[in-house]
């Protein structure tokens, strides 16, 4: 069984602060995919990280994928109030032979106060 | 596009009572996905959907059956409501590769008394 760990598990911050929320494993994945769920709403898809190292940009929030494909970070630059929510990350692993699995982390909560 | 849609949006069970949870999806997409999300215990997959027709179970199944009767739809039904079913279900579909870059319904809030 794949287990993902995010951490912190909250996080409470003023606006314009920068933080970063982490996601570890064991195991090597295929991809990682990072969601943001707001209160009342499903999780949507921010990006999807494949290669070892990679580094992606969207406006203010930068995700890496590790060397070696067992963890991943997001980065927050400057928080702004529009950024509270639930942060998932996601394990994608094709073991071949049709198997796909996708693990999801417990989240980390974002408070961000203006 | 609505993308992926739920019905209902909140519903209250007594234990005991049946009901079905109703995902549509107009992105023509082939996966199809039922999850719960729990406090303290994230997203659980419980049954899944690689195509018209075909079901698959999940990580915690017990309680739920689910039918694709049409590439668009698909149902999750519990039989006989407990408490430990009171959460938030949420639906979800992929396009190209299973379980792969998911879009997810707004989610049903289910309370079971």
């Amino acid at each position: 069984t794949q287990l993902l760990e995010q951490s912190p598990q909250f996080l409470s911050i003023q606006e314009g602060e920068n933080l970063t929320v982490y996601c570890n494993s064991s195991s090597v994945f295929s991809s990682l995919q990072w969601y943001r769920q707001e209160p009342g709403e499903g999780p949507v898809l921010l990006v999807t990280v494949v290669t070892g190292g990679e580094v992606k940009k969207l406006k203010r929030l930068t995700f890496q994928f590790g060397d070696a494909r067992k963890d991943s970070s997001l980065h927050i630059t400057a928080a702004q109030p529009g950024d509270t929510g639930l942060y998932l990350c996601a394990g994608f692993a094709y073991s071949g032979a049709g198997s796909y699995q996708l693990t999801f982390g417990k989240g980390t909560k974002l408070s961000v106060i203006p | 596009n609505a993308g992926v849609t739920q019905t209902p949006k909140f519903r209250v069970l007594k234990t005991g009572q049946s009901m079905t949870l109703l995902c549509a999806q107009d992105m023509n997409h082939e996966y199809m996905y039922w999850y719960r999300q729990d406090p303290g215990m994230g997203l659980r997959l419980i049954h899944y959907s690689v195509g018209e027709g075909t079901t698959a179970k999940g990580e915690v199944p017990d309680g739920y059956n689910v039918s694709r009767l049409k590439k668009q739809n698909f149902l999750l039904g519990l039989e006989s409501a407990a408490p430990s079913q009171t959460s938030v279900y949420f639906c979800a579909s992929t396009l190209g590769t299973p379980f792969y870059e998911q879009y997810f319904g707004p989610g049903t809030r289910l309370t079971v008394t």
